[in-house]
């Protein structure tokens, strides 16, 4: 089983759509959850952290499921421009602090 | 917000040769920077994490001998891909780690493309 696992899509929604996308993670001693997205032939970026009680950045919103295992990303309002691959990364705190990246959610928004 | 840079961006090798990626984090000082490979449609691997002043720690099924890191100083390490192969080919990305906000952020370099031919 990998460590951080994601439905790779590809998800093909219009502009405006609402879209979530969800990610496990093995490892219950997990500490800290990012959102990164990457674009295409580039490094990623970080998009937002992810804590317990939920967080929402504009028109994304991510929460964390500690019991489950389980976080998820909302995006509002579907742009062009989100059109990109998310990545679910996990920092199990260890004494490297170590990232472990899923494979990546790809996003196609279209007009 | 912190930069980190790579150099080159891209490079093309004959087979057998060495390649040397430079990873700087240009508005802080980073004692901790990772290495990551990315092949096409997949996802980010830890190659190894540098340490500023001793020994890379590498990942399992890495090569210690034919990717060599060192980490001389607190703004650069550096990746080299010894006798480099076509399977090597692969997208390189340094990132670089900064305690300066509340937490800890990792900053990515915009990476490296590394055909061997």
């Amino acid at each position: 089983r990998k460590e951080v696992e994601q439905d790779p899509g590809p998800f093909n929604v219009p502009e405006g759509a609402t879209v979530a996308f969800n990610c496990t993670y093995s490892n219950s001693a997990s500490q800290s959850f990012f959102w990164y997205r990457q674009d295409c032939r580039k490094e990623p970026k970080l998009l937002m952290s992810v804590y317990s009680s939920g967080n929402e950045d504009g028109r994304f919103t991510a929460q964390l499921n500690r019991a489950s295992q389980y976080i998820s990303l909302l995006i509002r309002d579907s742009k062009l421009s989100d059109s990109a691959t998310y990545l679910c990364v996990v920092n199990i705190g260890n004494a490297g602090n170590m990232l472990t990246f899923g494979g990546g959610t790809r996003l196609m928004v279209k007009p | 917000g912190a930069v980190v840079s790579q150099h080159p961006s891209w490079v093309i090798c004959k087979s057998g040769t060495s390649v040397k990626i430079e990873c700087r984090s240009l508005d802080f000082q980073a004692t901790t920077m990772f290495w990551y490979r990315q092949f096409p449609k997949q996802s980010l691997m830890l190659m190894a994490t540098s340490n500023e002043g001793s020994k890379a720690t590498y990942e399992q099924g890495v090569e210690k001998d034919k990717f060599l890191i060192n980490h001389a100083s607190l703004t650069l390490s550096t990746l080299t891909v010894t006798s480099a192969h076509p399977e090597d080919s692969s997208f390189y990305i340094c990132s670089a780690r900064d305690w300066r906000p509340a937490g800890e952020t990792q900053y990515f370099g915009p990476g490296t493309r590394l055909l061997v031919l």
